[in-house]
């Protein structure tokens, strides 16, 4: 099945600059790429997503970039705040077949300090 | 509009107790999803549902869980007896069919056995 990591398990940064979140999978067959920022005591918010069709997604302060070569995407956030701090999650899902079911990762926790 | 709405949001039992989770999906969604997140770790899938049947029950430890979607719509997740490795937040998620990885979480309920 499908394996999905995340690195670092934790990421500090000042607020204003910039933070990339990276994920690798393993399946091939993987063709749909969600991120999910998570805060305390809440469920998973789908902040933004990618098909295996396009290499980069933008959407204002974020952006998702797709390297099926190497199996990896990326979440870029610019412009950091202190709101964008929580859990990220990334995601990987074959849209057909024993695989057409999200595969997490660990996550990571992102934290912007004043 | 209104998000997913699960009961309750805390639920602290002890260990041989019976335990139920309540589910209302985004309204018009036909696919509901249950998952398990474990402190640390990403959601899992338990079993998913394609209105009012169970397509993917592969990863439900069915000798104590069990789950129903009456009518397609609400839905409602059992563990009979909960064990200490039960102690979870359970999430209930749900999509459009025709856009089934765009999933949508609720805030979960968080399970704690003693």
């Amino acid at each position: 099945g499908e394996n999905v990591e995340q690195h670092p398990s934790t990421l500090s940064v000042q607020e204003g600059d910039s933070a990339v979140i990276k994920c690798t999978y393993s399946d091939s067959a993987s063709n749909y790429f969600p991120w999910y920022k998570q805060e305390l005591g809440k469920g998973p918010q789908l902040i933004i997503d990618i098909r295996s069709n396009v290499g980069e997604k933008k959407d204002q302060r974020i952006a998702v970039t797709l390297n099926k070569t190497a199996k990896h995407f990326s979440l870029h956030i610019t412009e950091t705040q202190p709101e964008d701090s929580a859990v990220y999650f990334c995601a990987a899902s074959a849209t057909t077949g024993a695989n057409s079911k999200l595969t997490f990762g660990k996550g990571i926790t992102l934290s912007v300090r004043p | 509009e209104a998000g997913v709405v699960q009961s309750p949001r805390y639920k602290i039992i002890e260990k041989k107790q019976p335990v139920a989770f309540w589910c209302n999906p985004i309204s018009g969604h036909n696919t509901l999803y249950w998952y398990r997140q474990n402190l640390g770790q990403g959601p899992e899938l338990l079993i998913r549902y394609e209105n009012e049947e169970a397509v993917d029950d592969s990863q439900l430890p069915k000798d104590r869980f069990s789950a129903e979607r009456l009518k397609g719509v609400d839905s409602t997740l059992k563990i009979q007896p909960a064990e200490l490795g039960d102690s979870a937040v359970y999430l209930c998620a749900s999509s459009i069919s025709r856009a089934p990885y765009e999933q949508y979480f609720g805030p979960g309920t968080r399970l704690t056995v003693t």
